[in-house]
């Protein structure tokens, strides 16, 4: 079946620290990818997407490359700031108007 | 803010009971989606409506039902409430088109 994995967390970075938060994919097809956001009492927001291979996402300052080859989807950011603290979900769709599958998502924690 | 709107934001009932959780997509959206959050499943997708026909069931369980109405909004109705019921609820829309679903704010339901 599809299938989405993404590290555990919880992760704790010191401000301006690189962080990468790890996901991997396992689709019958080609998917689309997603990142969603869900900052603390709040709804799950897009961050950013991809829909084919070699695609880069990007977004207040997050990105994830689509890799085919490594089933990959690795969201990136260079200077984390507290503000980004959050659960962030990884995610795939197989077509247009399909559900998504997500990820467990992994809770990021940015002290000052 | 998405554009798409949940109401009621927190619902508060007993084992037993059935609440109605109502969704109006994004304008001009013709696909509604129902997932539930919950602490030791994650995101699960429940349902998917596309111009007022179910399109594609997850993990929905029978006590649960849900519709789409001309108007395209859509209504989650769940009954005979549990304990583990208890859990975030959220509503995604998203255009005939483009893959990428758009989230609701959520409703809080606890059962107690």
């Amino acid at each position: 079946g599809n299938s989405v994995t993404q590290m555990e967390g919880p992760v704790t970075l010191s401000e301006e620290a690189f962080l990468t938060i790890n996901c991997t994919y396992t689709a019958t097809g080609y998917p689309s990818l997603f990142w969603y956001v869900q900052y603390p009492g709040e709804g799950l927001q897009l961050l950013l997407k991809a829909t084919k291979a070699d695609d880069k996402g990007s977004n207040k300052g997050f990105e994830a490359t689509y890799r085919k080859e490594t089933t990959s989807f690795h969201l990136e950011k260079g200077s984390v700031q507290v503000s980004d603290s959050a659960v962030y979900f990884c995610a795939l769709t197989l077509s247009g108007n399909t559900p998504l599958v997500f990820g467990k998502g992994t809770r990021l924690s940015v002290i000052a | 803010d998405s554009g798409v709107t949940q109401t009621p934001k927190h619902l508060i009932t007993a084992t037993g009971q059935r609440v109605t959780l109502r969704c109006s997509p994004r304008s001009g959206d013709l696909s509604v989606y129902w997932y539930q959050q919950s602490l030791d499943q994650g995101l699960q997708f429940l349902i998917q409506y596309y111009n007022g026909e179910e399109r594609a069931k997850g993990n929905i369980l029978e006590r649960f039902s849900a519709q789409q109405f001309p108007d395209l909004h859509s209504e989650l109705n769940l009954s005979s409430l549990e304990l583990g019921d208890s859990a975030l609820y959220f509503c995604a829309s998203s255009a005939s088109v483009p893959d990428t679903q758009y989230f609701g704010p959520g409703t809080r339901l606890t059962v107690l």
